[in-house]
């Protein structure tokens, strides 16, 4: 089992909808979770981060965690086409190493 | 948050020879972290530097091939040592305080 899953993707939406980006993991003891974009050629640019259980939001963006299912989510309102980008989730384990799950490729179709 | 920056941004190295990439922070860290992103791929984590302390490596990358240094709060160096066209990949510092990780613009490098 790898320690952070994403779905590859690529996921489709069109603007203005909500677009959903999901992300388990296996390390019960993980302390703090991360949302990354990443545009082709660029670094990772951190846009969430959250530790404790329920909702998150800044602007657009809501992070949501689970620790009882290891499960994270971002939800991404009022989709634009910049939002088209890859979106990592990184996890800090209990051995406070930073874990990336393999990305959601994410598109907004105008 | 935390600014960093990587020298170089590039660079095209023979097989065989070493590179050494430097990671600058505007800020006092406490962990500074090394991972490598092969073309379409996610982050790999190669090492956790600690100042003070040898470098925790991950499984699959050891100290003779990727050397670290971790000479004060702010700074670090990854030798990419006896390289191979494998090596080839975009190599990325990491740090910041505890509750939030930012990243250096990269390093990519191409073994010939």
């Amino acid at each position: 089992q790898k320690e952070v899953e994403q779905n590859s993707g690529p996921l489709s939406v069109p603007e203005g909808a909500i677009a959903s980006l999901n992300c388990t993991y296996s390390d019960r003891g993980s302390q703090s979770f991360f949302w990354y974009r990443q545009y082709s050629g660029k670094s990772p640019e951190l846009i969430m981060f959250i530790y404790s259980n329920g909702d998150k939001e800044d602007g657009r963006f809501t992070a949501q965690l689970n620790k009882a299912s290891q499960y994270v989510s971002l939800l991404i309102r009022d989709s634009q086409p910049s939002d088209s980008a890859t979106y990592l989730c990184a996890v800090r384990s209990s051995a406070s190493k930073i874990i990336f799950g393999s990305g959601t490729r994410l598109s907004i179709r105008p | 948050s935390a600014v960093i920056s990587q020298k170089p941004s590039r660079d095209i190295c023979q097989r065989g020879t070493s590179l050494t990439i430097q990671c600058q922070v505007d800020s006092q860290v406490t962990m500074m972290f090394w991972y490598r992103q092969q073309p379409g791929q996610s982050l790999t984590l190669i090492a956790t530097a600690n100042q003070g302390s040898e470098a925790t490596y991950e499984s699959g990358f050891v100290i003779d091939k990727f050397p670290i240094s971790r000479p004060n709060l702010t700074f670090s160096t990854l030798t990419v040592s006896n390289m191979s066209p494998e090596d080839s990949s975009i190599y990325l510092c990491s740090a910041g305080p505890p509750a939030e990780q930012f990243f250096g613009p990269g390093t990519r490098l191409t073994v010939l």
